[in-house]
């Protein structure tokens, strides 16, 4: 069975430090994982993805992600935090087979990343 | 603007009422999710169309259902509303099957019950 957990239910760092934030999951198959962001009172939108290509995915707005599967971790990073990247983030772990139609799509419970000035 | 569009943007209704949120997608994606997000049970995946049919079903309560017509839009349906119904209604949509595949949200429909 798939789950998510997002191992922090907030976090806040300083503009220009460092960001990390942490997901962990599980999966019966091979699973896909998607970190999307949440800007306050807007839709989700897709920050990276990985598929079974390389373990280091580079997203948008320099965040990156590194899929580490003897850790069943796929935690978020990004060098320098900006101003603008106060929002929530959200890891979702996905299955699929052409057999499967139970396959559920999992969001971790999400992480608000506060910026501090 | 992610080009998928949530009617309408804010509903208020009554407990026992039925109520139907509608979703586009963006033009030439065959696949549309449904998801709930409440302050206590986070985001949930509710339901998932391809192309008219019914792809996936996550936490969806029988009290709900969902369609997707020939043009693709679709429409959540939820009847003998409850007070924990009230949540942000996203859909979203994605251009094909598999789980590799990037959604695009719309912007939410919040549902609030009285």
């Amino acid at each position: 069975a798939q789950s998510v957990t997002q191992l922090d239910s907030h976090v806040s760092v300083s503009e220009g430090t460092p960001v990390l934030l942490r997901c962990n999951y599980s999966s019966s198959y091979s699973p896909s994982l998607f970190w999307y962001v949440q800007h306050p009172n807007k839709g989700l939108q897709l920050l990276l993805k990985y598929t079974s290509a390389a373990t280091l995915v580079k997203g948008i707005n320099g965040f990156e992600a590194e899929f580490k599967k003897s850790e069943t971790s796929f935690h978020l990073t990004k060098p320098s935090a900006h101003m603008s990247d106060a929002a929530e983030y959200f890891c979702v772990v996905s299955d699929w087979s052409p057999m499967n139609r139970d396959d559920k799509i999992i969001f971790g419970k999400g992480t608000r990343l506060h910026i501090l000035p | 603007d992610s080009g998928v569009t949530q009617t309408p943007k804010h509903l208020i209704t009554a407990t026992g009422q039925r109520v139907t949120l509608r979703c586009s997608p963006r033009s030439g994606d065959l696949s549309v999710y449904w998801y709930q997000q409440s302050l206590d049970q986070g985001l949930q995946f509710l339901i998932q169309y391809y192309n008219g049919e019914e792809r996936a079903k996550g936490n969806i309560l029988e009290r709900f259902s969902a369609q997707q017509f020939p043009d693709l839009h679709s429409e959540l349906n939820l009847s003998s509303l409850e007070l924990g119904d009230s949540a942000l209604y996203f859909c979203a949509s994605s251009g094909d099957l598999g789980s590799y595949n990037e959604q695009f949200f719309g912007p939410g429909t919040r549902l609030t019950v009285l």
